[in-house]
């Protein structure tokens, strides 16, 4: 167990409203990704991380930012959410050569 | 364009018997090839993995085996189990180890075992 959690696991927001999710590890993991996994289209990479203030975008990072101030944790901001950013999401880690062990999920919903 | 496709979103198997899970991928840049195995509200989880260097590998009852020229890779699950009914995920990852391991996911094949 890589010891990853996100915060909150649940959470359902308006439309305009900014939200900020959070992935927290114990392990001291340099590499640190958040997903968002939509039917037809498996996990989609937004963003991610190669060390304490060292972010890049990722496939989809339009309408979200990250921030890394500490090793152990990993913000994912929704800065004014909308309908199309309901989904499911991930963080992960790389914990071996090319494995990444992920989180037990974010489920979000826009209203 | 997705890169990685699985283009069978689903996939209904009796239980003993084998279970095949397709994936085609478009990028060349790919060496590192991975299976993530599903439960509903969970994140999925490392099941196997694939070299480009080689062209099968094995753990137990699972088997991966990758064809290169045809940027092909299947997951063979042998004897499937009840267990093993959840989503599976092919994902693909290149030598850029500067950027970590950013995979690139298909969208999914749900594997449902019948007692």
């Amino acid at each position: 167990d890589a010891g990853i959690t996100q915060s909150p696991r649940h959470k359902v927001t308006e439309t305009g409203t900014p939200v900020t999710l959070r992935c927290h590890q114990t392990e001291n993991h340099r590499y640190m990704y958040w997903y968002r996994q939509d039917p037809g289209h498996g996990l989609r990479l937004i963003h991610y991380s190669y060390g304490v203030k060292d972010t890049d975008k990722g496939e989809v990072s339009d309408g979200y930012s990250v921030s890394r101030s500490k090793t152990e944790d990993f913000l994912l901001t929704l800065e004014s959410a909308t309908s199309s950013q309901t989904s499911v999401y991930f963080c992960a880690i790389s914990v071996r050569g090319g494995e990444a062990f992920f989180g037990q999920g974010t489920r979000l919903t826009v209203v | 364009d997705q890169q990685v496709k699985q283009n069978s979103p689903s996939l209904s198997v009796q239980e003993g018997r084998i279970s095949i899970l397709n994936c085609d991928y478009t990028n060349s840049m790919f060496d590192y090839f991975l299976w993530y195995k599903k439960y509903p509200a969970e994140g999925p989880t490392f099941l196997i993995s694939i070299s480009s260097i080689k062209d099968k590998n094995e753990d137990g009852r699972f088997t991966v085996f990758l064809n290169k020229s045809a940027k092909h890779l299947s997951l063979h699950i042998v004897p499937s189990q009840p267990g093993d009914s959840a989503v599976y995920f092919c994902a693909a990852s290149s030598g850029n180890k500067a950027a970590g391991n950013k995979l690139t996911f298909g969208g999914g094949t749900r594997v449902l075992v019948k007692p």
